[in-house]
C-alpha cells in the first residue's frame, strides 16, 4: 500500500517568512495530492491540491510542487501570517485509498 | 449548500459496547469516506461508500463497519469497543470520490472508558 511521509513534524517561523513542508509517497500509481489545514478543534479543510500531470500550482500565498520522478511534493506558504498557524496534512490518492501524512504543526510567531 | 454534518458530536461509551455514528454529506455528493484521527496515529482511512456500496476499505478490523443509504447519508458502526478506539471520527463527502475535493464534517469525538 501507499506510505506517505511528512516533514517536519513541527515548524516555527517569524511572521512574514516562508514555510515549506515536504511529503514523500511510495506508490507510483498515486495521482492526486491534496493539502489540508486543520486549526485546533476544527475540521480539516482543503487549501490546495495538485494532480500528477501538473508540476506546480499556486494560489495567492500558497503553492504546491510535485516531482513525480522522486515521488515527493511540497507545500510552500509565503509571507506567513499568524492565522496560518495550524496543522497541515499532505495526502496521496491513487483512487483506491486515501493516505494522509502525519501532519506538520506550523506556528507563525508575530 | 449546507456542509457535512455528523451526529452525535460527542460520545462516551464503555469497553465492549457498540456505537453508531452518522454522517450527512453535502447535497449531491455521492461519496462518503470515514477517517479515524488520533494523536498517535494521525488521520487513517477507514472506508469509502459510493452509491450505497462500500467501494474501498482501509486496514481496520471487522469491528468497524458502515453503510450508506439511498440519500447518501452514511453510518459507521464500531462493535465491541476497545480503549484504543477512543478517537475523533471524521467523515468527508465528495461528488464522486477521492480524486476530488473532500469536504469534512466536524467529527464525532468518541471516548471509550
Amino acid at each position: 500500500g501507499e506510505n506517505v511521509e511528512q516533514h517536519p513534524s513541527t515548524l516555527s517561523v517569524q511572521e512574514g517568512d516562508s514555510a515549506v513542508i515536504k511529503c514523500t509517497y511510495s506508490d507510483s500509481a498515486s495521482n492526486y495530492f491534496p493539502w489540508y489545514k486543520q486549526e485546533l478543534g476544527k475540521r480539516p479543510q482543503l487549501i490546495i491540491d495538485i494532480r500528477s500531470n501538473v508540476g506546480e500550482k499556486k494560489d495567492q500565498r500558497i503553492a504546491v510542487t510535485l516531482n513525480k520522478t522522486a515521488k515527493h511534493f511540497s507545500l510552500h506558504i509565503t509571507e506567513t501570517q499568524p492565522e496560518d498557524s495550524a496543522v497541515y496534512f499532505c495526502a496521496a490518492s491513487g483512487g483506491n485509498q486515501f493516505y494522509f501524512g502525519t501532519g506538520t504543526s506550523l506556528t507563525v510567531i508575530p | 449548500k449546507a456542509g457535512v454534518t455528523q451526529t452525535p458530536r460527542y460520545l462516551i461509551k464503555t469497553r465492549g459496547q457498540q456505537v453508531t455514528l452518522s454522517c450527512s454529506p453535502i447535497s449531491g455528493h455521492r461519496s462518503v469516506s470515514w477517517y479515524q484521527q488520533t494523536p498517535g496515529q494521525g488521520l487513517q482511512f477507514l472506508f469509502e461508500y459510493f452509491s450505497e456500496t462500500q467501494r474501498n476499505k482501509g486496514n481496520f478490523p471487522g469491528r468497524f463497519s458502515g453503510r450508506q443509504f439511498s440519500n447518501s447519508r452514511s453510518e459507521m458502526n464500531v462493535s465491541t469497543l476497545e480503549l484504543g478506539d477512543s478517537a475523533l471520527y471524521l467523515c468527508a463527502s465528495s461528488l464522486t470520490g477521492f480524486e476530488e475535493t473532500q469536504y469534512f464534517g466536524p467529527g464525532t469525538r468518541l471516548l471509550v472508558l
